[in-house]
């Protein structure tokens, strides 16, 4: 199992440009999630998922969009980044219930 | 409106003694807790959590207690080692909501 998997690692961006953020799970894990952490402000959770087809918003979802059309992948996409976006992104997933979950590594985003 | 709070940013403690990590939230809807622990460069890994019909959750050297009148929770570490410097993150959320909302985190080091 490689658990929850992220690229890129690192990503510099211009402001405006677009890029995705690809997570992938490979634990069968109906639950997916983004967070993104910035210094003194914890985890915020940007935008999660309960299962294929289904995404709703989380504290911080503005300039992001998410879908997810398999189990496994939960993409963010940044369609117009913004220096406010600099920060270090999380996906994480679990299964159903009151269980931990499993993060990934993060992507660390600078956008000039 | 910061929900779940972490008001110490840090803590140090001897190696062998008791660490003490500290977590209070707003939200009464809130009624399951969760304590992550996150290395530099990688992402949070779970650690314990407690559900709101408990008070006490214990897991080898690790123990979260939760006071639900104070709307507080507690994390302790005995005897503590220095592989547990690292910051810890609480988290809260409400049964069939699926969003967890983490505090701002505690850097431990734990000296030898």
């Amino acid at each position: 199992n490689a658990g929850v998997t992220q690229t890129p690692k690192f990503q510099v961006l211009k402001t405006g440009q677009s890029m995705t953020l690809q997570c992938a799970q490979d634990m069968n894990h109906e639950y997916m999630s983004w967070y993104r952490q910035d210094p003194g402000m914890g985890l915020r959770l940007i935008h999660y998922s309960v299962g294929a087809g289904i995404t709703d918003q989380g504290e911080v979802p503005n300039g992001y969009n998410v879908s997810r059309s398999t189990t496994e992948d939960f993409p963010l996409r940044l369609l117009s980044a913004a220096p406010s976006q600099t920060s270090v992104y999380f996906c994480a997933s679990s299964p159903p219930g009151r269980v931990g979950q499993f993060f990934g590594p993060g992507t660390r985003l600078t956008v000039l | 409106d910061q929900q779940v709070k972490q008001n110490s940013p840090s803590l140090s403690v001897q190696e062998g003694r008791i660490s003490i990590l500290n977590c209070d939230y707003t939200n009464s809807m809130f009624d399951y807790f969760l304590w992550y622990k996150k290395y530099p460069a990688e992402g949070p890994t779970f650690l314990i959590s407690i559900s709101s019909i408990k008070d006490k959750n214990e897991d080898g050297r690790f123990t979260v207690f939760l006071n639900k009148s104070a709307k507080h929770l507690s994390l302790h570490i005995v005897p503590s080692q220095p592989g547990d410097s690292a910051v810890y993150f609480c988290a809260a959320t409400t049964s069939g909501t699926y969003k967890y909302i983490f505090g701002t985190g505690t850097r431990l080091k734990v000296l030898a």
